[in-house]
C-alpha cells in the first residue's frame, strides 16, 4: 500500500511567520502534489512536482513555494503567513508513469491556521 | 478543458444503491474517469477509474455510456459508513488545466 505523510495534522501560526509542510512517500512515486482545501471550493492545486527539484505551478502558487530535494519528500513552504492561507493542506503522489489512467494517493492532510 | 458537473448533495438510507451522476461534456479521446471518496479530516481515496462501458471493482461500479460525456458511480446497498464527499474527475496527470476537483457530491446516508 503507498503511504503518503504528512509532517502535521494540525498547525496554528501567527501572521508573517515563515510555515514548512511536509510530505514524505515511500512507494518511489515520481510525482508530488500539494493542494489546499476550502469549503465550497473543493481542492485546488497549488505546485506540483514531476521530478527531484522540479516544479510547476498550478492553478493558486501565489504566497507559496515549494523544495523537492529528495524523491520522497515534497515540502510546501509558506514565506509570510497570512490568514487567508487558513486552510487544509493536502499532499499526493502518483506514480509517473505517464500514462492517462494514473491516479493520486494522498495524504491525510494538514489543518494550517493563522491568527 | 474537461469540466465536470455534480450534484451538490445526496441522501440515500442504509441498504439503498446510490447513482451519482457526473456531466463531462468536453472530455478528450484519451481522458478517463476516476472517482475519489473522502471522509472528513482526511485526504481523497481512490474508488474506481474506467474509460469506457462499465468498470466494477469490490466498492462500486461505473457506467460510462457510449459518447462518454457523462458517468455514474454506483454504490450498492450503502451503509452509514458510505457518509463521504465523492469527487470526479476527468484528464490526466500532469496537465494543470485538468486537475480539477470541483467541489464533489455531498452523500448523506441515514440509517
Amino acid at each position: 500500500d503507498v503511504k503518503v505523510t504528512q509532517s502535521s495534522r494540525y498547525l496554528v501560526k501567527r501572521t508573517g511567520e515563515k510555515v514548512f509542510l511536509e510530505c514524505v512517500q515511500d512507494m518511489d512515486h515520481e510525482n508530488m502534489f500539494w493542494y489546499r482545501q476550502d469549503p465550497g471550493l473543493g481542492l485546488r492545486l497549488i505546485y506540483f512536482s514531476y521530478d527531484v527539484k522540479m516544479k510547476e505551478k498550478g492553478d493558486i502558487p501565489e504566497g507559496y513555494s515549494v523544495s523537492r530535494e529528495k524523491k520522497e519528500r515534497f515540502s510546501l513552504i509558506l514565506e509570510s503567513a497570512s490568514t487567508n492561507q487558513t486552510s487544509m493542506y493536502l499532499c499526493a503522489s502518483s506514480l509517473g508513469s505517464g500514462a492517462a489512467q494514473e491516479t493520486q494517493y494522498f495524504g491525510p492532510g494538514t489543518r494550517l491556521l493563522v491568527l | 478543458l474537461a469540466k465536470t458537473t455534480q450534484p451538490i448533495s445526496m441522501d440515500s438510507y442504509e441498504g439503498q444503491e446510490v447513482n451519482i451522476t457526473c456531466s463531462h461534456n468536453n472530455i478528450a479521446t484519451n481522458d478517463y474517469i476516476t472517482w475519489y471518496q473522502q471522509f472528513p479530516s482526511q485526504g481523497p481515496r481512490f474508488i474506481i477509474q474506467g474509460y469506457k462501458t462499465k468498470v466494477t471493482n469490490e466498492v462500486a461500479s461505473l457506467f460510462i455510456p457510449a459518447d462518454r460525456k457523462s458517468s455514474t458511480l454506483s454504490l450498492p446497498r450503502v451503509s452509514l459508513s458510505d457518509t463521504a464527499v465523492y469527487y470526479c474527475l476527468v484528464g490526466r496527470l500532469l496537465n494543470t488545466d485538468k486537475l480539477i476537483f470541483g467541489t464533489g457530491t455531498r452523500l448523506q446516508v441515514f440509517p
